[in-house]
Protein backbone atom coordinates (compact mmCIF):
# COMPACT_ATOMS: atom_id res chain seq x y z
CA UNK A 1 0.00 0.00 0.00
CA UNK A 2 1.23 3.27 -1.10
CA UNK A 3 2.02 5.98 1.92
CA UNK A 4 3.42 9.43 1.31
CA UNK A 5 4.23 11.71 3.73
CA UNK A 6 5.20 15.00 3.53
CA UNK A 7 7.55 17.01 6.12
CA UNK A 8 7.36 19.37 7.56
CA UNK A 9 3.48 19.41 8.40
CA UNK A 10 3.79 23.17 8.33
CA UNK A 11 6.38 25.89 7.67
CA UNK A 12 6.68 29.57 8.31
CA UNK A 13 8.79 31.89 6.58
CA UNK A 14 9.54 35.44 5.62
CA UNK A 15 9.02 37.00 2.49
CA UNK A 16 11.63 36.41 -0.20
CA UNK A 17 13.37 33.59 1.36
CA UNK A 18 13.59 30.11 -0.90
CA UNK A 19 12.45 27.07 0.51
CA UNK A 20 11.81 23.20 -0.07
CA UNK A 21 9.03 21.26 0.64
CA UNK A 22 9.22 17.51 0.83
CA UNK A 23 7.35 14.77 -0.16
CA UNK A 24 8.30 10.87 0.62
CA UNK A 25 6.60 7.55 -1.24
CA UNK A 26 6.59 3.92 0.17
CA UNK A 27 6.58 2.51 -3.38
CA UNK A 28 8.89 3.62 -5.90
CA UNK A 29 6.41 2.25 -9.19
CA UNK A 30 4.57 5.33 -9.89
CA UNK A 31 3.33 6.78 -13.18
CA UNK A 32 3.95 10.71 -12.00
CA UNK A 33 3.58 12.63 -9.42
CA UNK A 34 1.84 15.84 -8.96
CA UNK A 35 1.84 18.68 -7.01
CA UNK A 36 -0.99 21.37 -5.83
CA UNK A 37 -1.77 24.14 -3.57
CA UNK A 38 -5.01 24.36 -1.75
CA UNK A 39 -5.94 27.64 -0.02
CA UNK A 40 -8.21 27.87 2.85
CA UNK A 41 -12.13 25.78 1.99
CA UNK A 42 -11.04 26.12 -1.79
CA UNK A 43 -10.06 23.14 -4.54
CA UNK A 44 -6.77 22.34 -5.41
CA UNK A 45 -4.91 23.72 -7.76
CA UNK A 46 -2.37 21.87 -10.05
CA UNK A 47 1.16 23.58 -10.28
CA UNK A 48 2.99 20.94 -11.72
CA UNK A 49 2.88 17.01 -12.46
CA UNK A 50 6.03 15.37 -13.31
CA UNK A 51 6.06 12.06 -15.11
CA UNK A 52 8.16 8.73 -14.10
CA UNK A 53 10.81 8.88 -16.65
CA UNK A 54 11.36 12.98 -15.81
CA UNK A 55 13.38 13.98 -13.70
CA UNK A 56 12.30 17.91 -13.17
CA UNK A 57 9.62 20.11 -14.09
CA UNK A 58 9.83 23.88 -13.90
CA UNK A 59 7.17 26.73 -13.92
CA UNK A 60 7.46 30.14 -13.08
CA UNK A 61 9.23 30.40 -9.53
CA UNK A 62 8.62 26.83 -8.89
CA UNK A 63 10.69 23.61 -9.21
CA UNK A 64 9.63 19.97 -8.56
CA UNK A 65 12.35 17.21 -8.92
CA UNK A 66 11.58 13.27 -8.80
CA UNK A 67 13.96 10.30 -7.60
CA UNK A 68 11.79 7.48 -7.86
CA UNK A 69 14.50 5.82 -6.11
CA UNK A 70 14.56 7.17 -3.40
CA UNK A 71 11.00 7.43 -3.24
CA UNK A 72 11.32 11.89 -2.83
CA UNK A 73 10.18 14.70 -4.67
CA UNK A 74 10.63 18.40 -3.86
CA UNK A 75 9.22 21.44 -4.65
CA UNK A 76 11.13 24.32 -4.67
CA UNK A 77 9.81 27.80 -4.39
CA UNK A 78 12.16 30.61 -5.21
CA UNK A 79 11.77 34.07 -3.89
CA UNK A 80 8.58 33.15 -1.63
CA UNK A 81 5.69 35.74 -1.75
CA UNK A 82 2.72 36.06 1.10
CA UNK A 83 0.83 34.94 -1.52
CA UNK A 84 2.49 31.43 -1.67
CA UNK A 85 0.64 30.80 1.67
CA UNK A 86 -1.22 27.92 1.28
CA UNK A 87 -1.10 24.19 1.91
CA UNK A 88 1.18 22.11 -0.46
CA UNK A 89 -0.30 18.76 -1.08
CA UNK A 90 1.81 16.35 -3.48
CA UNK A 91 -0.29 13.70 -5.34
CA UNK A 92 1.28 9.96 -6.65
CA UNK A 93 -0.28 8.00 -8.88
CA UNK A 94 1.10 4.35 -8.97
CA UNK A 95 2.44 2.54 -11.98
CA UNK A 96 0.38 0.38 -14.18
CA UNK A 97 -2.22 2.47 -16.10
CA UNK A 98 -4.51 3.94 -14.34
CA UNK A 99 -4.34 3.75 -10.95
CA UNK A 100 -5.85 5.35 -8.03
CA UNK A 101 -3.87 8.68 -6.62
CA UNK A 102 -2.37 8.31 -2.76
CA UNK A 103 -2.06 12.00 -1.74
CA UNK A 104 0.43 13.25 0.83
CA UNK A 105 -0.40 14.97 4.41
CA UNK A 106 0.24 18.33 2.77
CA UNK A 107 2.55 21.61 4.31
CA UNK A 108 1.10 24.22 5.16
CA UNK A 109 3.38 27.16 4.42
CA UNK A 110 2.77 30.76 5.76
CA UNK A 111 4.94 33.59 3.87
CA UNK A 112 5.35 36.72 6.89
CA UNK A 113 5.74 40.16 4.68
CA UNK B 1 -12.59 27.12 -20.96
CA UNK B 2 -14.21 26.80 -17.70
CA UNK B 3 -12.97 24.83 -15.21
CA UNK B 4 -14.53 21.98 -13.47
CA UNK B 5 -17.80 22.70 -11.58
CA UNK B 6 -19.39 21.34 -8.68
CA UNK B 7 -22.77 21.17 -7.34
CA UNK B 8 -24.43 22.27 -4.56
CA UNK B 9 -21.64 23.78 -2.77
CA UNK B 10 -22.82 23.60 0.25
CA UNK B 11 -25.26 21.13 1.66
CA UNK B 12 -26.58 19.75 5.28
CA UNK B 13 -28.20 16.66 5.64
CA UNK B 14 -29.44 14.81 8.58
CA UNK B 15 -28.31 11.36 9.75
CA UNK B 16 -30.02 8.76 7.57
CA UNK B 17 -30.55 10.58 4.72
CA UNK B 18 -28.87 10.35 0.97
CA UNK B 19 -27.31 12.41 -1.07
CA UNK B 20 -26.47 13.27 -4.42
CA UNK B 21 -23.60 15.77 -5.97
CA UNK B 22 -22.67 16.42 -9.10
CA UNK B 23 -19.22 17.15 -11.30
CA UNK B 24 -18.95 18.56 -14.26
CA UNK B 25 -15.60 18.04 -16.11
CA UNK B 26 -13.44 20.27 -18.51
CA UNK B 27 -15.24 20.52 -21.92
CA UNK B 28 -13.06 17.23 -23.54
CA UNK B 29 -11.96 15.39 -20.44
CA UNK B 30 -13.08 11.97 -19.76
CA UNK B 31 -11.86 10.86 -16.83
CA UNK B 32 -13.79 12.13 -13.25
CA UNK B 33 -11.94 11.03 -10.07
CA UNK B 34 -13.89 11.56 -6.58
CA UNK B 35 -11.88 12.27 -3.67
CA UNK B 36 -13.06 12.97 0.24
CA UNK B 37 -11.42 15.33 2.22
CA UNK B 38 -11.37 15.45 6.04
CA UNK B 39 -8.78 17.37 8.40
CA UNK B 40 -9.04 13.57 10.19
CA UNK B 41 -7.71 11.72 7.20
CA UNK B 42 -6.88 13.93 4.61
CA UNK B 43 -7.41 13.93 0.99
CA UNK B 44 -8.91 10.22 -0.13
CA UNK B 45 -9.71 8.75 -3.08
CA UNK B 46 -13.11 7.28 -3.46
CA UNK B 47 -13.50 6.10 -7.14
CA UNK B 48 -12.56 7.17 -10.98
CA UNK B 49 -14.63 6.54 -13.96
CA UNK B 50 -13.97 6.81 -17.78
CA UNK B 51 -16.07 7.01 -20.42
CA UNK B 52 -18.35 6.06 -18.20
CA UNK B 53 -16.44 2.84 -16.52
CA UNK B 54 -15.52 2.82 -13.34
CA UNK B 55 -11.59 2.52 -13.55
CA UNK B 56 -10.56 2.35 -9.88
CA UNK B 57 -12.49 2.33 -6.02
CA UNK B 58 -10.72 3.78 -2.63
CA UNK B 59 -11.45 1.60 0.27
CA UNK B 60 -14.84 3.11 1.18
CA UNK B 61 -17.85 1.05 1.94
CA UNK B 62 -20.30 0.53 -0.66
CA UNK B 63 -22.41 3.29 0.64
CA UNK B 64 -20.39 5.24 -1.45
CA UNK B 65 -21.70 4.80 -5.15
CA UNK B 66 -20.96 7.12 -8.59
CA UNK B 67 -22.04 7.20 -11.95
CA UNK B 68 -20.82 8.61 -15.34
CA UNK B 69 -22.80 9.88 -18.03
CA UNK B 70 -21.93 9.80 -21.78
CA UNK B 71 -21.26 13.60 -21.89
CA UNK B 72 -18.68 12.88 -18.98
CA UNK B 73 -20.62 14.64 -16.14
CA UNK B 74 -20.58 12.18 -13.08
CA UNK B 75 -22.64 11.88 -9.57
CA UNK B 76 -21.82 10.49 -6.01
CA UNK B 77 -24.76 9.21 -3.76
CA UNK B 78 -24.14 8.60 -0.42
CA UNK B 79 -26.90 6.16 1.05
CA UNK B 80 -27.51 6.15 4.83
CA UNK B 81 -25.59 9.46 6.25
CA UNK B 82 -23.22 8.77 9.12
CA UNK B 83 -21.53 11.81 11.37
CA UNK B 84 -18.30 10.94 9.99
CA UNK B 85 -19.91 11.41 6.03
CA UNK B 86 -19.50 15.61 7.10
CA UNK B 87 -16.43 16.55 4.83
CA UNK B 88 -15.39 18.36 1.49
CA UNK B 89 -16.02 16.55 -1.60
CA UNK B 90 -13.61 17.00 -4.48
CA UNK B 91 -13.95 16.20 -7.97
CA UNK B 92 -10.99 16.14 -10.97
CA UNK B 93 -11.20 16.01 -14.17
CA UNK B 94 -8.37 14.84 -16.25
CA UNK B 95 -8.10 13.96 -20.19
CA UNK B 96 -6.30 10.95 -19.71
CA UNK B 97 -3.44 10.19 -21.50
CA UNK B 98 0.01 10.98 -22.12
CA UNK B 99 2.47 13.74 -21.13
CA UNK B 100 1.32 16.42 -19.00
CA UNK B 101 -1.40 18.41 -19.99
CA UNK B 102 -3.38 15.04 -20.64
CA UNK B 103 -2.05 13.43 -17.30
CA UNK B 104 -2.80 16.60 -15.25
CA UNK B 105 -6.31 16.59 -12.84
CA UNK B 106 -7.96 19.52 -12.08
CA UNK B 107 -10.26 20.00 -9.37
CA UNK B 108 -13.29 21.81 -8.42
CA UNK B 109 -14.32 23.79 -5.86
CA UNK B 110 -15.62 21.15 -3.60
CA UNK B 111 -19.09 20.22 -1.90
CA UNK B 112 -19.30 20.84 1.65
CA UNK B 113 -21.16 18.12 2.97
CA UNK B 114 -22.39 18.93 6.64
CA UNK B 115 -24.08 15.33 8.61
CA UNK B 116 -26.13 16.50 11.81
Amino acid sequence: KQEVTQIPAALSVPEGENLVLNCSFTDSAIYNLQWFRQDPGKGLTSLLLIQSSQREQTSGRLNASLDKSSGRSTLYIAASQPGDSATYLCAVRRDGGYQKVTFGTGTKLQVIP
Amino acid sequence: KAGVTQTPRYLIKTRGQQVTLSCSPISGHRSVSWYQQTPGQGLQFLFEYFSETQRNKGNFPGRFSGRQFSNSRSEMNVSTLELGDSALYLCASSLPGQGFEADTQYFGPGTRLTVL
